[in-house]
């Protein structure tokens, strides 16, 4: 039962286009969303999250936005770079606080 | 360098054979997770240490046990080892009450390789 799910396993963006990439959740429990983005041969990065009391958080180039009643957030990449290319995985935490991610997606920034 | 420190990087070793993987969480954070990466797979969380004492059990198989020493640096073991077993096996951080906001620090991962 994948409580986390990222349903796009790659995405290609244009350098300087927006990248947005989208998850899915169905635990109505989860009150912190996280992005993390992993390069190859390294582990999982920390980027931005966001509290389920807020709909949007901006850190520079990245924007997450939730959606709660549809259970859905999505983090917005503008302008897209080609060091931006890597796997990006969402992720939830609940009461337990333990985080549960989704499979990722691959993104590619063409130069 | 993250702060977190996992040794070693890769492991090759035959089935039904035992091996122990270990992590050293950065300075001041308190809890160790440890997590499992498939092929193409996201990561799965398998169990929660915090201060030596574990805090949480995710689908951790019944031949895996880990556990957290007093200097807070933590050994995942895997026994009986399988061909499925085969993964990257990554192992995180994080400081009291700031992970799920701040997330868990990792570390670069133990790519494991059961022939």
């Amino acid at each position: 039962d994948q409580q986390v799910k990222q349903n796009s396993p790659s995405l290609s963006v244009q350098e300087g286009r927006i990248s947005i990439l989208n998850c899915d959740y169905t635990n109505s429990m989860f009150d912190y969303f996280l992005w993390y983005k992993k390069y190859p041969a390294e582990g999982p990065t920390f980027l931005i999250s966001i509290s389920s009391i807020k709909d949007k958080n901006e850190d520079g180039r990245f924007t997450v936005f939730l959606n709660k009643s549809a259970k859905h957030l999505s983090l917005h990449i503008v302008p897209s770079q080609p060091g931006d290319s890597a796997v990006y995985f969402c992720a939830a935490s609940g009461l337990a606080r333990q985080l549960t991610f989704g499979s990722g997606t691959q993104l590619t920034v063409l130069p | 360098d993250s702060g977190v420190t996992q040794t070693p990087k890769h492991l090759i070793t035959a089935t039904g054979q035992r091996v122990t993987l270990r992590c050293s969480p950065r300075s001041g954070d308190l809890s160790v997770y440890w997590y499992q990466q498939s092929l193409d797979q996201g990561l799965q969380f398998l169990i929660q240490y915090y201060n030596g004492e574990e805090r949480a059990k995710g689908n951790i198989l019944e031949r895996f046990s880990a556990q957290q020493f007093p200097d807070l640096h933590s050994e995942l073991n895997l026994s009986s080892l399988e061909l499925g077993d085969s993964a990257l096996y990554f192992c995180a951080s994080s400081k009291p009450g700031q992970g799920a906001l701040y997330g868990y620090t990792f570390g670069s991962g133990t790519r494991l390789t059961v022939v």
